[in-house]
């Protein structure tokens, strides 16, 4: 298996620009996750999908921010507009049941 | 409502030494416990977990945490730092129970940085 797939892995753009970050969860997991990580905040939970449900969204920032999962192998999270306090490296993880997370392998994004 | 604590954003070892990461965590219900590492421009990758049974676990690369249930604590130790394991480390806490209320979702805490002198 190749694991959680995320796209793109690096990602610079300017202000006010739309961004589209893309993973594919590990086939077979029911749960997905997107997270955030900044050196200020840490680890921060953005949104969590069971069964392409999104059931949490409560780590949302504002509404600028927008996630989709159209079926069980793609989940996109989209900010519109960009702006430079969302530079951060974003995880998206997947989960078997109730079991652990897999991680991706993140996208650090750049917004100038 | 969940949290963690990592004692020590950073912890220096000589290599060879005995690694010790200290965590504490709270729960209202019964834990899932969890200790990822993340290498420079990695993602996490899962190193151990404490899910039910028996309270020492091991994990990979010579890892292993025990659960304290009194002292709400999971530290993570290693007999022997390699210069591998310097990266950073995230303890984290999760619960499920039957009311649905809590759906696994993961709390971490801030981090340790290990480094390892040769």
């Amino acid at each position: 298996d190749a694991g959680v797939i995320q796209s793109p892995r690096h990602e610079v753009t300017e202000m006010g620009q739309e961004v589209t970050l893309r993973c594919k969860p590990i086939s077979g997991h029911n749960s997905l996750f997107w997270y955030r990580q900044t050196m200020m905040r840490g680890l921060e939970l953005l949104i969590y999908f069971n069964n392409n449900v999104p059931i949490d969204d409560s780590g949302m920032p504002e509404d600028r921010f927008s996630a989709k999962m159209p079926n069980a192998s793609f989940s996109t999270l989209k900010i519109q507009p960009s702006e430079p306090r969302d530079s951060a490296v974003y995880f998206c993880a997947s989960r078997p049941g109730y079991n652990e997370q897999f991680f991706g392998p993140g996208t650090r994004l750049t917004v100038l | 409502a969940q949290s963690v604590t990592q004692l020590g954003s950073h912890v220096s070892v000589s290599e060879g030494a005995l690694v010790l990461l200290r965590c504490n965590y709270s729960s209202s219900v019964p834990p899932y416990l969890f200790w990822y590492v993340q290498y420079p421009n990695q993602g996490l990758q899962l190193l151990l977990k404490y899910t039910t049974g028996a309270t020492l676990v091991k994990g990979i690369n010579g890892f292993e945490a025990e659960f304290k249930k009194s002292e709400t604590s999971f530290h993570l130790t290693k007999p022997s730092a390699h210069m591998s394991d310097a990266a950073e480390y995230f303890c984290a806490v999760t619960a499920f129970n039957a009311g649905g209320t809590s759906y696994g979702k993961l709390t971490f805490g801030q981090g340790t940085i290990l480094t390892v002198h040769p």
